[in-house]
């Protein structure tokens, strides 16, 4: 059975500062990785996607298969950053199975 | 306003009571989920279903079910059975296919039994 871990409950960083959410997960076969955002009063949302290694709102993620993790990385932190943050993992057909969740607190 | 709907957005019951929540979409897709979430565990699948009149378990199905009569609509039964069902239930839809693994997520429904 595939898991999905966020290590970090909460994150605080100062404005400016880098800030990397930790995601680590356990799956035998090919995985398909995502980060999802939920902002203050707003729906969970899809943020990235491995596959298409893009730089969404500032925000990379790499899929690094030999330490079975998909860190989520931001070189300056903005306010607008703070925010829940789930990892998910795409196995068989179209079930994500997410972490536990990581919260950034982005402090002026 | 399109997407996907879920009413209550508060739901108020007593111990031994079951309660239907709904979920409604209008964005045609075909698959349709509902998560549980609570601190510090993230979002767990109850039961998801990638197409009318069928339904899978998810990975805490016990004392939940569902129905998926038509494609717009899931809706989740908390039975009485559901030994700790205070907490926060999160519908989501997705296309099936390619582009299944964006899912849209409803408002949710904040349930609480006492």
């Amino acid at each position: 059975a595939q898991r999905v871990t966020q290590p970090e409950k909460l994150l605080s960083v100062f404005k400016g500062a880098p800030v990397e959410l930790k995601c680590n997960y356990s799956y035998s076969g090919s995985p398909e990785l995502f980060w999802y955002v939920q902002y203050s009063r707003q729906r969970l949302q899809l943020l990235l996607r491995h596959i298409s290694r893009e730089s969404i709102k500032g925000f990379t993620a790499d899929l690094n298969k030999g330490e079975t993790s998909f860190h989520l990385k931001k070189p300056f932190a903005q306010e607008e950053d703070s925010a829940m943050y789930y990892c998910a993992l795409r196995a068989a057909g179209n079930k994500l199975t997410f972490g536990g969740g990581t919260r950034v607190l982005v402090k002026p | 306003d399109g997407g996907i709907t879920q009413s209550p957005k508060y739901l108020f019951r007593k111990e031994g009571q079951n309660v239907t929540l709904s979920c409604e979409q209008n964005l045609n897709h075909d698959a349709m989920y509902w998560y549980r979430q609570d601190p510090g565990q993230g979002l767990r699948l109850i039961y998801y279903s990638q197409i009318v009149n069928d339904f899978q378990k998810g990975d805490i199905a016990e004392g939940y079910s569902v129905s998926r009569e038509k494609k717009e609509s899931f809706p989740l039964t908390v039975t009485s059975a559901q030994k700790n069902p205070t907490a926060f239930y999160l519908c989501a839809s997705s296309p099936t296919g390619g582009k299944g693994y964006e899912q849209y997520f409803g408002p949710g429904t904040r349930l609480t039994v006492t």
